[in-house]
């Protein structure tokens, strides 16, 4: 079957780092999405990677290792806006989005 | 702006009673997908319009219909709705499936509650 794995929860400082792990096990690969998902509203996009390495956006940046199977997002200087769900997603090789459940990140002042 | 919009933000009905979810979209994008997320979990694909073919999840209920009557518009309709069906219900367009690194986007949603 296919498996995304996310931590359920994290707690990080505001203005600290923090890194939240993906790993999955799809049928095939066309890419892997990281969203951004505060309660209650709809996920809205933050990253996508397809080739391995780090993709560098602002604050956030998210890594890909297609061999392990394996991503990561890392956010930089936490803000408390910042305190939501971060839901990873691939795409397979039909091209459907397979999901995360996601992790809930609490930023403590 | 271009965007994606879901009537209404929340809808109360009764066990039983059926509800339509309405979900518009100004990106002309091909592609619509209704989600159902429930608290904490991954959004669950019920299924998805590309243009006008219909492409249902095998574990979708038969509860669950869907209506693309334009490229503009697409309907969630749940004929009987169960107490197990309380969740939020995502809308989200594409413009393509296979588009590289082009991802989805999503409403705000529709909270529906079973009373």
């Amino acid at each position: 079957g296919q498996n995304i794995d996310q931590p359920t929860e994290m707690t990080a400082t505001e203005g600290a780092i923090v890194q939240i792990n993906c790993t999955y096990q799809t049928s095939g690969f066309n890419g892997l999405f990281w969203y951004q998902q505060h309660a209650g509203e709809a996920p809205t996009f933050l990253s996508y990677n397809v080739l391995d390495g780090l993709e560098e956006k602002g604050r956030f940046s998210s890594f890909l290792s297609r061999s392990k199977g394996y991503s990561y997002l890392l956010l930089k200087e936490l803000q408390m806006k910042d305190s939501a769900s971060y839901l990873c997603a691939v795409r397979d090789s039909n091209y459907q989005l397979i999901w995360g459940a996601g992790t809930k990140l609490i930023i403590k002042p | 702006d271009a965007m994606v919009i879901q009537n209404p933000r929340y809808q109360v009905t009764q066990f039983g009673k059926p509800v339509t979810l309405s979900c518009s979209q100004t990106l002309n994008h091909n592609v619509m997908y209704w989600y159902q997320q429930k608290s904490s979990q991954a959004p669950k694909l019920l299924f998805h319009y590309y243009d006008k073919d219909f492409n249902n999840e095998a574990d979708t209920p038969d509860n669950f219909q869907s209506r693309r009557p334009n490229t503009s518009f697409c309907f969630l309709d749940i004929r009987s709705p169960g107490l197990g069906d309380a969740a939020m219900y995502l809308c989200a367009t594409s413009r393509d499936q296979g588009d590289s690194n082009q991802p989805q986007h999503f409403g705000d949603g529709t909270r529906l509650s079973i009373l």
